[in-house]
């Protein structure tokens, strides 16, 4: 069975501040896909990476970035120079590659992001 | 501009009524899904349906139902008998390739059902 752990359930940080989101995940799988989502105040849940078991490389993108190791089992999220816009609630989640709507995403209980002025 | 959309944004219903929450796209998904979020927790997949005509269960289907007569459309009701339906509803879709190939759900606003 697959399972994705977010320890962290709150964060407060001030803005300019750098901060790491954790995610640790399980699965018997050796293909498989992560994600992680963003959820604003309004509730839609916004795709921010797809991730694939066999690409570790790491990922940057703007003042996000991303560092799978599989070794640990871990896909962290780090924000650097975090600003109130960040204010969320994250989402990990993990996906077996089973094909189509087949391939159900499994999430974590999400860590709610706090950046004061 | 293309994308998912939810209505109504809030509901409130009560006891005893079954009540159906709207999922309409025009991505040209193949494969739609309803999730529910409740306060503190992950999402929980209800329903999903790869092609028209079919849906599959997914972990906490009891006391829902669903139809997908359309390609775009993927209405949710749910029934007096869910227990405890009060809850946040996430509809998603994506394009379900298939082949072992995993796509990204992307998902809709969401109507925040209340049971008075």
């Amino acid at each position: 069975a697959q399972k994705v752990t977010q320890a962290q359930t709150e964060i407060s940080v001030v803005e300019k501040e750098d901060v790491t989101l954790d995610c640790v995940y399980e699965t018997r799988d050796t293909t498989y896909y992560l994600f992680w989502y963003k959820q604003p105040p309004s509730g839609e849940l916004v795709f921010l990476i797809r991730r694939n078991s066999f690409d570790e490389q790491n990922e940057i993108s703007g003042r996000y970035s991303w560092n799978f190791q599989k070794s640990t089992s871990s896909f962290n999220f780090t924000i650097t120079a975090s600003q109130v816009v960040d204010s969320a609630v994250y989402f990990c989640a993990l996906s077996e590659a089973k094909g189509g709507a087949n391939s159900k995403l499994t999430f974590g209980k999400g860590i709610t992001l706090s950046v004061r002025p | 501009d293309g994308g998912i959309t939810q209505s109504p944004k809030y509901l409130f219903r009560k006891e005893g009524q079954n009540v159906t929450l709207s999922c309409e796209q025009n991505l040209n998904h193949d494969a739609m899904y309803w999730y529910r979020q409740d306060p503190g927790q992950g999402l929980r997949l209800i329903y999903y349906s790869q092609i028209v005509n079919d849906f599959q269960k997914g972990d906490i289907a009891e006391g829902y139902s669903v139809s997908r007569e359309k390609k775009e459309s993927f209405p949710l009701t749910v029934t007096s008998a869910q227990k405890n339906p009060t809850a946040f509803y996430l509809c998603a879709s994506s394009p379900a390739q298939g082949g072992g190939y995993t796509d990204t759900q992307y998902f809709g606003p969401g109507t925040r059902l209340t049971v008075l």
